[in-house]
């Protein structure tokens, strides 16, 4: 089955920095979705977005929906410990409407240095 | 409140036997999936269903089995022919319009082999 081209697969920052990511796709989707999961939880919806080019913000969380359809970003502005977790991106692809399922990516997992 | 609970939150299982991974929604959603997590490798799919007494095989089905008797619950057995059982198994819901809302996940199985 199809996963999204998720990058970086890693990233280690300090405390306060900004962070940004994103998820590609040769094929275009009408829905792109953002999650976080906690260690040892299961993932939780951050943001939607449901138009090309929309910009989405959820605090300090910006989502951006590509105007290709083919890509979506994530930003994460002054980075906090709770923010260390996996970052999903997760997407509709219009050929499985009526057989409704999400492709995910391969996700971003994000580690806060001391 | 409603939610989806995954139970047991650890599991251990010996060579050879099948296990029965539980999984019950109160939230009145359609659709239920099973997802397989392994380090690094994002989120599987292996099964889906979208009404009761219907599901579908995901991309990685061989070794489980599953069934929908009811709207609330999508039980997922773990066979002796699943080769590498070891891993984070992860069930969600949804509406039945993923396009629209996503999934809801529970909080997860870590079933082990010993």
């Amino acid at each position: 089955g199809q996963q999204l081209n998720q990058s970086p697969q890693s990233m280690f920052i300090q405390e306060g920095e900004d962070v940004s990511m994103n998820c590609t796709s040769s094929s275009i989707f009408n829905t792109w979705l953002w999650y976080k999961q906690d260690p040892g939880e299961g993932p939780v919806l951050l943001i939607a977005l449901y138009k090309a080019g929309e910009l989405t913000s959820n605090g300090r969380l910006t989502a951006q929906f590509g105007i290709t359809r083919k890509d979506s970003f994530l930003n994460i502005s002054a980075s906090i410990p709770s923010d260390v977790g996996i970052y999903f991106c997760a997407g509709f692809l219009i050929s499985n409407f009526g057989n409704e399922k999400l492709t995910f990516g391969t996700g971003t997992r994000l580690t806060i240095i001391p | 409140d409603g939610g989806i609970t995954q139970s047991p939150k650890y599991l251990f299982r010996k060579e050879g036997q099948n296990v029965t991974l539980s999984c019950e929604q109160n939230l009145n959603h359609d659709a239920m999936y099973w997802y397989r997590q392994d380090p690094g490798q994002g989120l599987r799919l292996i099964y889906y269903s979208q009404i009761v007494n219907d599901f579908q095989k995901g991309d990685i089905a061989e070794g489980y089995s599953v069934s929908r008797e009811k709207k609330e619950s999508f039980p997922l057995t773990v066979t002796s022919a699943q080769k590498n059982p070891t891993a984070f198994y992860l069930c969600a819901s949804s509406v039945g319009a993923a396009l629209l809302y996503g999934y809801t996940f529970g909080s997860g199985t870590r079933l082990t082999v010993v």
